[in-house]
């Protein structure tokens, strides 16, 4: 089964330096791009950017360029999000997404950020 | 403001078939295949259609999508309370150099 199972929820501090993580599994992680998407509070989706794994290449959308930082680890099947400075508006739900053939998401992130 | 603008909300009751629409432009839906995601409340998004009329494995047929020129469309038949969700159109913007989302859809099933 191909799945993508992501770290649990956070709850941080304004400056404070985060990373959330999606284990990719039953599937050729290092040939598939991950894609992270932020969803706001009662809001829409927003795709953040992606990483392939196999090259850690990345694209990252204009609105989240230089605010977030993704990496890859091929020998844990692991694709990382992170932050180093939050702020209370980075209070969302993160969700990575994949698709090896098939559409998979992983189950999402809470993150709070709130002093 | 979404590069792909679509209805905030649409309603139907059960049996109707609804639409929702998705409007872009030539650098995304005008040049690239448009897909349909499904959010259930509480739960991830998941794919309803791709490839703008191509449903996956296991998505049933009252759910059909079409694309015409800059905008697509995506058809629900048989309308079931099941189908209370959100709905978002996403595309790659070849301007943007990445994945865009419509600002979505909430299905009311009245």
């Amino acid at each position: 089964e191909v799945q993508l199972v992501q770290s649990g929820a956070e709850v941080k501090k304004p400056g404070e330096s985060l990373r959330i993580s999606c284990q990719g599994s039953g599937y050729s992680f290092t040939t598939y791009h991950i894609n992270w998407v932020r969803q706001m509070p009662g809001k829409g989706l927003e795709w953040m950017g992606r990483i392939h794994p196999g090259d850690s290449s990345t694209n990252y959308s204009p609105s989240f360029q230089g605010h977030v930082t993704f990496s890859a680890d091929q020998s844990i099947r692991t694709a990382y999000l992170h932050w180093s400075s939050l702020q209370a508006s980075d209070t969302a739900m993160y969700y990575c997404a994949t698709n090896p053939g098939e559409d998979v998401w992983g189950q999402g992130t809470t993150v709070t950020v709130s002093s | 403001q979404s590069v792909l603008s679509q209805p905030p909300s649409v309603s139907g009751t059960p049996g109707q078939r609804v639409t929702i629409s998705c409007s872009g432009s030539n650098s995304n839906i005008g040049s690239n295949n448009l897909n349909w995601f499904q959010q259930l409340p509480g739960t991830a998004p998941k794919l309803l259609i791709e490839n703008n009329n191509q449903r996956p494995s296991g998505v049933p047929d009252r759910f059909s999508g079409s694309r015409s020129a800059t905008s697509a469309s995506l058809a629900i038949s048989g309308l079931q309370s099941e189908d209370e969700a959100d709905y978002y159109c996403a595309a790659w913007d070849d301007s943007l150099n990445g994945l865009v989302f419509g600002g979505g859809t909430k299905l009311t099933v009245l």
